[in-house]
């Protein structure tokens, strides 16, 4: 079965700590996997994906297919990185639908 | 900015009633997604169309409907209201390519009283 799971609900770190934010998915397919994050119960917005192999805001994610993870890491946390993080599965069917299975969301809180 | 509209930013109603919310996608895209985000439930997918068709169905109520229209924007029409249906809905947009990431609105905040 599809699916991604985020095993952290909360992670609670300190300014200037790294950050690593889990994601794990089951898709037998090739995933393309994004992160998406919300500040303040706003819009969410697309922080990353693996194709593009970016640092956006400092956040870099690595698709690890023999581990199937999909990890979101900052070396240097930051007050304004608190917010909720998820992360999503992007998957095209034979019929050319998409379809996307989202985690459950992490949310970060960044300490002063 | 998204570059996707949704309105009305906040609607209060009261229990049984029914109200509209609206969706513009970004310009281009086909695709329009509806989810549902309330405090205990997280981001729940409610609905896709493509270019007028629906694609896909995820955790919708048959209370809600939605339809994607000729010029694709967007409605997702809920009746019969609950106290449990407040919550945020946002609708987001995409482009064809597989890749191509989900462009979200702002989000309407509905209130039922």
């Amino acid at each position: 079965a599809q699916r991604v799971t985020q095993p952290e609900k909360l992670l609670s770190v300190f300014k200037g700590a790294p950050v690593e934010l889990k994601c794990n998915y089951s898709y037998s397919g090739s995933p393309e996997l994004f992160w998406y994050v919300q500040y303040s119960r706003q819009r969410l917005q697309l922080l990353l994906r693996h194709i593009s192999r970016e640092s956006i805001k400092g956040f870099t994610a690595d698709l690890n297919k023999g581990e199937t993870s999909f990890h979101l890491k900052k070396p240097f946390a930051q007050e304004e990185d608190s917010a909720m993080y998820y992360c999503a599965l992007h998957i095209t069917n034979a019929g050319n639908n998409r379809k996307l299975i989202w985690g459950l969301g992490t949310s970060l809180a960044v300490n002063p | 900015d998204s570059g996707v509209t949704q309105t009305p930013k906040h609607l209060i109603t009261a229990t049984g009633q029914r109200v509209t919310l609206r969706c513009s996608p970004r310009s281009g895209d086909l695709s329009v997604y509806w989810y549902q985000q309330s405090l205990d439930q997280g981001l729940q997918f409610l609905i896709q169309y493509y270019n007028g068709e629906e694609r896909a169905k995820g955790n919708i109520l048959e209370r809600f409907s939605a339809q994607q229209f000729p010029d694709l924007h967007s409605e997702l029409n809920l009746s019969s209201l609950e106290l449990g249906d407040s919550a945020l809905y946002f609708c987001a947009s995409s482009g064809r390519g597989g890749n191509s990431p989900l462009h979200f609105g702002n989000g309407t905040r509905l209130t039922v009283t």
